[in-house]
């Protein structure tokens, strides 16, 4: 069965730091992969996505993130978070065959000043 | 363009109460997705439209749940009777067929009390 595994909870950061967010996923055919997220009192937006092609995918805001095929990871990163990217980051899994959108439980980033 | 709009957004009910949730696609977009988002958690799949076919309701809780997209386009999904385990925010979300994201609406608070 098609899941996904966000392995950082909550996430506490002081401004200009680096951040990584691990997102891993378990599924044998091919994949689309996909970075929301959700600020306070805010729908999903869509920060980035991955379809084909080059597997770093550059998003909006400075975000990044990596596919990693052969670690079935697709890690998101930023070299210098801003304390208005605290947010809930959720990484999101479709398959092809099936067209399902599989969600991770989500990562709670908190930037401080 | 107006993104996908879901009404009411917030909405406090007793349980044993009926509730039923709005949702308008963006224009032209033929599949349309209702998630349930627990506190802490990712949002999970209930069912996907395809025009006004549900192709995927399995994870639909159907001895409660229901949901119809008439003619194609808006949708309404409704809970009855509501239970205290409900409690929930009901995401609408639509996209285009192929290489594209999902866009999400903001989302309907339900409190079942």
């Amino acid at each position: 069965a098609q899941s996904v595994s966000q392995h950082n909870h909550h996430v506490i950061l002081s401004e200009a730091a680096s951040l990584e967010l691990g997102c891993n996923y378990s599924y044998g055919g091919t994949v689309n992969l996909f970075w929301y997220v959700q600020y306070p009192g805010q729908h999903l937006q869509l920060l980035l996505k991955y379809f084909s092609g080059d597997p770093l995918v550059k998003g909006i805001k400075g975000f990044e993130a990596e596919f990693i095929k052969s670690k079935f990871s697709f890690n998101l990163r930023k070299p210098s978070v801003q304390w208005s990217d605290t947010a809930e980051y959720f990484c999101a899994v479709r398959s092809v065959n099936t067209d399902k959108l599989i969600f991770g439980t989500g990562t709670r980033l908190q930037v401080f000043p | 363009e107006a993104g996908v709009v879901q009404s009411p957004r917030y909405k406090i009910i007793e349980k044993k109460q009926p509730v039923a949730f709005w949702c308008n696609p963006i224009s032209g977009h033929n599949t349309l997705y209702w998630y349930r988002q627990n506190l802490g958690q990712g949002p999970e799949l209930l069912i996907r439209y395809e025009n006004e076919e549900a192709v995927d309701d399995s994870q639909l809780p159907k001895d409660r749940f229901s949901a119809e997209r008439l003619k194609g386009v808006d949708s309404t999904l409704k809970i009855q009777p509501a239970e205290l385990g409900d409690s929930a925010v009901y995401l609408c979300a639509s996209s285009l067929p192929g290489l594209y994201g999902y866009t999400f609406g903001s989302g309907t608070r339900l409190t079942v009390v």
